[in-house]
């Protein structure tokens, strides 16, 4: 059975103090890693997708990579205004939908 | 503007009684999907469609129906079956269902509470 575990389940930095946030995954036949954040009461927004091991992305303070068997969500000298929930999702070469972690809320204090 | 738009944003129901959630789009995409989220859980999906006049079911699927008669339009019934509904429902597109690495893109979510 496919599955996405997110780390750690909450995360509280000063601004400026860079972490990471982590995403493991036992998906059979990965085709894709995807990155949403979403805000409270707010759907999600895509952020990227990666697709083969050694891969990264970035945009902004926010860079993701991508082994076998995890994904990384590295945040560079967060600021406030990057507050949010980030869910980490797979999809295999069976299923049209996305499997889901349940996500880091991350909490970036002035 | 492109995108995706869901109503109500909020959503009461009542015992007993049948709801629809709306969900439109308007870029162009094939594919549609539903995803019911709950406090401290991942997205779990609950239907989707490839094309038109074509839908199937996904994990969590008892207690809802979909119809897709527009390609713009996924709308989603959740009826007195359902005994838990409340949650954040969200709708979901992509260009394709061909290949599962196409890119989801979420609407805004609607709030189905229970009176």
């Amino acid at each position: 059975e496919d599955q996405v575990t997110q780390s750690p389940e909450a995360l509280r930095l000063q601004e400026g103090e860079s972490s990471s946030l982590n995403c493991s995954y036992t998906v059979s036949g990965l085709r894709g890693l995807f990155w949403y954040r979403q805000d409270p009461g707010k759907g999600p927004e895509f952020l990227f997708t990666l697709y083969s091991a050694g891969e990264e992305k970035e945009k902004e303070r926010l860079k993701a990579t991508l082994t076998k068997k995890e994904s990384f969500l590295h945040i560079t000298a967060p600021k406030p205004e990057d507050s949010a929930t980030y869910l980490c999702a797979g999809s295999d070469t069976g299923r049209r939908a996305l499997t889901f972690g349940s996500g880091t809320r991350l909490q970036v204090q002035p | 503007d492109g995108g995706i738009t869901q109503s109500p944003k909020y959503l009461f129901r009542k015992e007993g009684q049948n709801v629809t959630l709306s969900c439109e789009q308007n870029l162009n995409h094939d594919a549609m999907y539903w995803y019911r989220q709950d406090p401290g859980q991942g997205l779990r999906l609950i239907y989707y469609s490839q094309i038109v006049n074509d839908f199937q079911k996904g994990d969590i699927a008892e207690g809802y129906s979909v119809s897709r008669e527009k390609k713009e339009s996924f709308p989603l019934t959740v009826t007195s079956a359902q005994k838990n509904p409340t949650a954040f429902y969200l709708c979901a597109s992509s260009i394709s269902a061909r290949s599962s690495a196409e890119t989801q893109y979420f609407g805004p979510g609607t709030r189905l509470l229970v009176l």
